[in-house]
């Protein structure tokens, strides 16, 4: 079974500029959360969707924001971006279904950098 | 919204010793723990979980951890470590189905 596929995995952008990353979850997986982790905060949490519809939302600025597809795919998207932003996005992904908190499956990471 | 802390963050040791990583948690309700590991390049992987029942939960490459409601902490523990146990390790809870990390517990573990 494939694991979470995270592309880019490295992105170079200018301030202002925004970006968008993508996620593919592991087959059969319908919820998908985007994690944000740097040396100074640690890990995170942005936000999580499920069935196409977000669920759930951590402390971020509006700038950050994500869709999930019917397919369960996900994309996030950072515009006008700050220098702060540098950082390595994670997503995860879990089966979601009523049984919420299950254990959740990392991807490798898309690395950005702002310069 | 929950929290999680985690002591230690440079924990250095030689192989064979034992180790304990301890994980403290604040969250009013009822919480599913964890503890990833993240090894050099590697992703987050899951160590081991615990959502209900016994309180002593054994995970994968011999760890183990306890979770003591009334200290509201899971602490992470292996009795033999291995250089290949060098990594990053993560106390995380799940509550409301948000994770909420620790700052991390880097390891490193000398031949």
């Amino acid at each position: 079974k494939a694991g979470v596929t995270q592309t880019p995995r490295y992105l170079i952008k200018t301030r202002g500029q925004q970006v968008t990353l993508s996620c593919s979850p592991i087959s059969g997986h319908r919820s998908v959360s985007w994690y944000q982790q740097t040396p100074g905060q640690g890990l995170q949490f942005l936000f999580e969707y499920f069935s196409e519809t977000q669920r759930n939302k951590g402390n971020f600025p509006g700038r950050f924001s994500g869709r999930q597809f019917s397919n369960s795919r996900s994309e996030m998207n950072v515009s006008t971006l700050e220098l702060g932003d540098s950082a390595l996005y994670l997503c995860a992904s879990s089966w979601g279904g009523p049984r919420k908190n299950q254990p959740q499956h990392f991807g490798d990471g898309t690395r950005l950098s702002i310069l | 919204a929950q929290s999680v802390s985690q002591h230690n963050h440079h924990v250095i040791l030689s192989e064979a010793a034992s180790l304990e990583l301890g994980c403290n948690y604040s969250y009013g309700g009822t919480v599913n723990l964890f503890w990833y590991v993240q090894y050099p390049g590697q992703h987050l992987q899951l160590l081991l979980k615990y959502f209900s029942g016994d309180p002593l939960v054994k995970g994968i490459k011999g760890f183990e951890a306890e979770f003591i409601k009334s200290k509201f902490s899971f602490n992470l523990r292996k009795p033999s470590v291995q250089w290949s146990d060098t990594a990053e390790y993560f106390c995380a809870v799940n509550g409301n189905n948000r994770l909420a990390f620790g700052k991390g517990n880097q390891v490193v573990v000398i031949p």
